[in-house]
């Protein structure tokens, strides 16, 4: 089993607050993701890294922000919440990104009213 | 960018074999296809990678013709549990830049 925390699971806040979803892996790997997905959609890539000090936009734009100052620690963070950014987001690391797999944490489902 | 293209729902019968095509007109010569399962308010799963020909694990078999133009899962005798969304997915990417594509995913349900 791959070991990958995400926290919260679940998050219900109001518009404007400031919030960071939490993902965590103990597996050493240098590639991380974070994926938006809405009920019953496809998954999006909003966020990759390929190691410390390296991030990326994905194919789908987002407002949040991410960081990694740790290999095993990739933020996301919303400095403005707002309805529009409810969604369930998912973290995924792999070793490398070709061939190898994507280890997904469990998820965080963000509502916010 | 070789994106996916996948039945978007099937349904079967338990015990039945099930194979899910997925369509990447444009994948790259390096590129590998991957599909993974996922349950509802769960993150995906891993099931099977390939690059070309035949592979086969504990749960499934990938079948991917010369031209890799397409791929087909193969789950043999499926069971209530196997209810879920199959994504197919073409890692590929340029020196430097790595581009990942989940295709719109198979909702499979197996009825009783």
């Amino acid at each position: 089993e791959a070991d990958i925390y995400q926290t919260p699971r679940y998050l219900v806040i109001g518009t404007g607050k400031k919030i960071t979803l939490e993902c965590s892996q103990t597996m050493g790997h240098d590639k991380m993701y974070w994926y938006q997905q809405d009920p019953g959609m496809e998954l999006h890539l909003i966020h990759y890294s390929y190691g410390v000090n390296s991030t990326e936009k994905g194919d789908l734009s987002s407002e949040s922000t991410v960081s990694r100052i740790r290999t095993e620690h990739f933020p996301l963070t919303l400095e403005s919440a707002r309805p529009s950014h409810t969604s369930q987001y998912l973290c995924a690391s792999s070793e490398t990104p070709r061939s190898d797999t994507q280890y997904f944490g469990p998820g965080t489902r963000l509502t916010v009213l | 960018l070789a994106k996916t293209t996948q039945p978007i729902s099937m349904d079967s019968y338990e015990g039945q074999e099930v194979n899910i095509t997925c369509s990447h007109n444009n994948i790259a010569t390096n590129d590998y296809i991957t599909w993974y399962q996922q349950f509802p308010s769960q993150g995906p799963r891993f099931i099977i990678q390939g690059y070309k020909t035949k592979v086969t694990n504990e749960v499934a078999s990938l079948f991917i013709p010369a031209d890799r133009k397409s791929s087909t899962l193969s789950l043999p005798r499926v069971s209530l549990s196997d209810t879920a969304v199959y994504y197919c997915l073409v890692v590929e990417g340029g020196a430097g830049s790595y581009q990942l594509t989940f295709g719109k995913g198979t909702k499979l349900s197996v009825i009783p």
